[in-house]
């Protein structure tokens, strides 16, 4: 079964620092990688994507890590804003490489 | 701010009814996509296109249809809604072979009463 295992469900963060957001892959297409930024009332946007030929990605107080041998890619906020409370979804491109797999979400919360 | 629209945004109708959910892009993108969102949950694919009469079934069963007679319009439509229709409808598309840049529409929240 394809699938993407994301967690934790809700995180609480304290303005200025990290939060860290954790995904899984399992028989899923070895490709991009994206993460995606959803506000209440919004759809999802594209926030950051990582191929699987490299480790880490950075962009401004974003980053995604990818580890091929466990699987797992996570996301990184460093110095948490106010303005970054949303839901984000990982995500993985399906076998057949024509959509994506999401996983459930999790809700950040940075409080001031 | 990608250039995808859906209409209406909320939408509450009885049970039995037929509706239509409006989605189009300006960005000429082929691939177009369907996607039930419950409050706070993942998203499911219901429906895709790769392009001009080009439509295939996602992986979350839906008993709803769509067509792709222009590039820039998808619309989906359920013939006789049911309570069980009650979610959020994201539209996106993709401009890319590989289909992990996707642009979200705003969504349609459906009621079914």
């Amino acid at each position: 079964q394809q699938q993407v295992k994301q967690s934790p469900q809700s995180l609480i963060v304290q303005k200025g620092g990290i939060s860290i957001i954790n995904c899984a892959y399992e028989n899923t297409a070895f490709d991009y990688f994206p993460w995606y930024q959803q506000f209440p009332g919004k759809g999802p946007a594209l926030l950051i994507a990582i191929r699987p030929d490299v480790s880490e990605k950075k962009e401004g107080r974003f980053t995604i890590s990818f580890n091929k041998s466990a699987k797992q890619f996570s996301l990184h906020i460093m110095d948490s804003q106010p303005g970054d409370s949303a839901t984000y979804f990982c995500a993985a491109i399906n076998q057949a490489g024509t959509a994506l797999i999401f996983g459930k979400g999790t809700t950040l919360s940075v409080s001031s | 701010e990608a250039d995808i629209y859906q209409t209406p945004r909320y939408l509450v109708i009885g049970t039995g009814k037929k509706i239509t959910l409006e989605c189009s892009q300006t960005m000429g993108h082929d691939k177009m996509y369907w996607y039930q969102q419950d409050p706070g949950m993942e998203l499911h694919l219901i429906h895709y296109s790769y392009g001009v009469n080009s439509t295939e079934k996602g992986d979350l069963s839906s008993e709803s249809t769509v067509s792709r007679i222009r590039t820039e319009h998808f619309p989906l439509t359920l013939e006789s809604a049911r309570p069980s229709h009650t979610s959020q409808y994201l539209c996106a598309s993709s401009p890319g072979r590989v289909p992990y840049e996707q642009y979200f529409g705003p969504g349609t929240r459906l009621t079914v009463t």
